[in-house]
């Protein structure tokens, strides 16, 4: 089982709180990811990270803001939750094998919900 | 564009049968493609890997198979159980940047019936 770590499982918060998603990994990996999910949906990137105080916009557009000030370490937060953020969000990190390519590891994800 | 498109959305087989899912390409340059399988509220975890020089590949009850000319691979669950409901998803990778994107489908729902 992968060394990725997602907190907390599950939040319901009220609109306009600000929230800070958790997410770690243990192997050291420099590329680290943020995916958005709907139900029965696929996985959009919306952002990622290449190393230490790197960070960029994925394809789909989000209000949240990420950091990455240790390798290990990549939290998103929103300043002020909406309904319409309400969904699952996973975190994964990534290694490239010279003979296997990138390999993707995900976090169990946060259940989000925005009341 | 680079996309990822798989068949069925979703499939309901009874326990103990058999069943293929369907996934084709279009990213290019290849790296590898793998198969996900996600639980309901859970993340994906990797079932097969598969690069441009293999044809097939098995994970007990799951055999991938690819065919990098018509760019297209199918999953194979032999046997099903229970447990195999899930969204098994499609992933290939690129290898035209450092980043090694990645490229999602939209899975196959499946539902195992007993």
């Amino acid at each position: 089982e992968a060394d990725i770590y997602q907190t907390p499982r599950y939040l319901v918060i009220g609109t306009g709180k600000k929230i800070t998603l958790e997410c770690s990994q243990t192997m050291g990996h420099d590329k680290m990811y943020w995916y958005q999910q709907d139900p029965g949906m696929e996985l959009h990137l919306i952002h990622y990270s290449y190393g230490v105080n790197s960070t960029e916009k994925g394809d789909l557009s989000s209000e949240s803001t990420v950091s990455r000030i240790r390798t290990e370490h990549f939290p998103l937060t929103l300043e002020s939750a909406r309904p319409s953020h309400t969904s699952q969000y996973l975190c994964a990190s990534s290694e490239y094998n010279t003979l296997l390519g990138t390999e993707a590891f995900f976090g169990q994800g946060t259940r989000l919900t925005v009341v | 564009k680079n996309q990822v498109e798989q068949s069925p959305q979703s499939l309901i087989i009874l326990e103990g049968k058999n069943c293929t899912l369907q996934c084709n390409y279009t990213v290019s340059p290849f790296s590898n493609l793998r198969w996900y399988k996600q639980d309901t509220g859970r993340g994906p975890v990797s079932l097969t890997i598969m690069t441009f020089s293999e044809n097939t590949k098995s994970n007990g009850r799951y055999t991938a198979t690819l065919d990098a000319d018509t760019k297209q691979s199918s999953l194979h669950i032999t046997a099903s159980q229970l447990s195999d409901s899930a969204s098994y998803i499609c992933v290939v990778s690129d290898r035209g940047s450092t980043l090694g994107r990645l490229y999602f489908g939209r899975g196959t729902q499946l539902t195992v019936w007993p």
